[in-house]
């Protein structure tokens, strides 16, 4: 079955330290990525998009990805985290096959200790 | 403002009566969707709006759930009948729809059935 996971569903890093969340999906191609973030009370935003070319992208806020076909993944990074940082991330995709409903993981939740 | 508006923002309402959440998208944009965020549930699929086309309707859960869009730019979410499984925040997002996943959000409509 198609599906999209992120195994992690609470993360808690030091104000300053690095961050990988990850995501993983299962689908018969490579789907369109996304990751999205939603700070408390707040709207989702998107950070970054991956169609195809190079693998690793940048995003706003600070933030990259990086898609690795062999693995099926496609997890976020931030070589140093802000206070600000702590929200809620969502890993999404879109069927290359046609269509434009995007599909979101389950979420990881990010805390942020100061 | 420029971005996705929402109203109400909060919404309490006792169980068995009818809701109305309404989305004004962002001007121009021809894609506009429908989630329901939940605990347990994450963020899900609910419908679909794209130009003149048949709405995408497969992520509505019942048939006491309905959605338009008129004129091709506000959309209201119609529940009937609400249930108590029906507490959520009612998300709405829009896009130009020649971007896959790319989608602007506003920041939701919170519905609480007693």
């Amino acid at each position: 079955a198609q599906s999209v996971t992120q195994p992690d569903i609470h993360i808690t890093v030091s104000e300053g330290a690095s961050l990988e969340l990850r995501c993983n999906y299962s689908y018969g191609a490579t789907p369109y990525l996304f990751w999205y973030v939603q700070s408390p009370g707040q709207g989702l935003q998107l950070l970054l998009k991956y169609f195809s070319g190079d693998t690793l992208v940048q995003g706003i806020k600070g933030f990259e990805a990086e898609f690795k076909r062999s693995q099926s993944s496609f997890n976020l990074r931030k070589p140093s985290v802000h206070w600000s940082d702590a929200a809620e991330y969502f890993c999404a995709v879109v069927p290359t096959g046609g269509g434009n409903k995007l599909t979101f993981g389950t979420g990881t939740q990010l805390k942020v200790e100061l | 403002g420029a971005g996705v508006s929402q109203s109400p923002s909060n919404k309490v309402t006792e169980k068995g009566k009818d809701v109305e959440l309404r989305c004004d998208p962002i001007s121009g944009h021809t894609a506009l969707y429908w989630y329901r965020q939940s605990l347990g549930q994450g963020l899900e699929f609910l419908i679909y709006f794209q130009g003149n086309s048949a709405p995408d309707k497969s992520g509505l859960p019942s048939d006491r759930f309905s959605a338009e869009r008129t004129g091709g730019s506000v959309s209201t979410l119609t529940i009937q009948r609400t249930q108590q499984e029906d507490s959520a925040v009612y998300l709405c997002a829009s896009s130009l729809g020649t971007h896959p996943g790319e989608l602007f959000f506003g920041e939701g409509s919170r519905l609480t059935v007693l």
